[in-house]
């Protein structure tokens, strides 16, 4: 069965600041995607940054990119010049192409404090 | 943008009880799912639906729970007598496709209590 490890049940970053969150998943799978959500104190699940697991080029969006080791199996998010509006709950998802729904299957989550 | 829309936002109810959650996925969406979230803790897959049948469940989708699609654009969970452990937050999600990139857009989730 696979699995999403995240290590850090909470972690804080100043603003302006960089933070890493990681990530670790356990598959033996070859076709897969990553995915990191973002949910806010209104519980909404917003989708923040997505990696195929067949491309070796890290995915960027603004100010999110991801290092992603296949072989090491792992994930990790950067957010880049924090803001406010970051604050949130992270949570590190992994869907497997092989199998006939492509559920998500989640980490613990981290929960991101972006201090002023 | 179209999104995914879930009522009620709150259901408060007694323990025994039944309950239906309603979604309304992006309409050329085809594969739907359910997923719950137990206050602080992680979001746990239910089920996922496709062609008027379900696709795959977890272990946590026993026979209280059921899921159905009466008509082209509600996409409905049962639980028919509820625990007090079914007191989640329970997020309805679609895709367009299976395969490739098509993501999961989520709903804003529908908060269960049950007292």
């Amino acid at each position: 069965a696979q699995t999403v490890t995240q290590s850090q049940p909470e972690m804080s970053v100043q603003e302006a600041e960089t933070v890493t969150l990681s990530c670790t998943y356990d598959t033996s799978e070859s076709d897969y995607y990553l995915f990191w959500y973002k949910q806010p104190p209104s519980r909404q699940m917003i989708l923040v940054i997505r990696q195929e697991a067949y491309k070796q080029q890290n995915a960027t969006e603004n100010r999110f990119s991801v290092n992603f080791q296949k072989a090491a199996k792992s994930f990790s998010l950067k957010i880049s010049d924090s803001q406010l509006g970051d604050a949130a709950m992270y949570f590190c998802a992994y869907r497997c192409e092989e199998t006939s729904g492509s559920r998500l299957t989640f980490g613990e989550g981290t929960q991101l404090t972006v201090n002023p | 943008e179209p999104e995914v829309t879930q009522t009620p936002s709150h259901q408060v109810t007694q323990m025994g009880q039944e309950v239906i959650l309603r979604c309304v996925p992006i309409s050329n969406h085809l594969y739907f799912y359910w997923y719950r979230q137990i206050l602080g803790q992680k979001v746990e897959f239910l089920v996922s639906f496709y062609n008027n049948e379900i696709s795959e469940k977890s272990e946590i989708f026993d026979d209280q729970f059921s899921v159905e699609r009466p008509d082209g654009s509600n996409f409905t969970l049962k639980i028919r007598s509820t625990k007090l452990e079914d007191s989640a937050m329970y997020f309805c999600a679609s895709r367009e496709g299976l395969a490739g990139p098509y993501e999961q857009y989520f709903g804003p989730g529908t908060r269960l209590t049950v007292t």
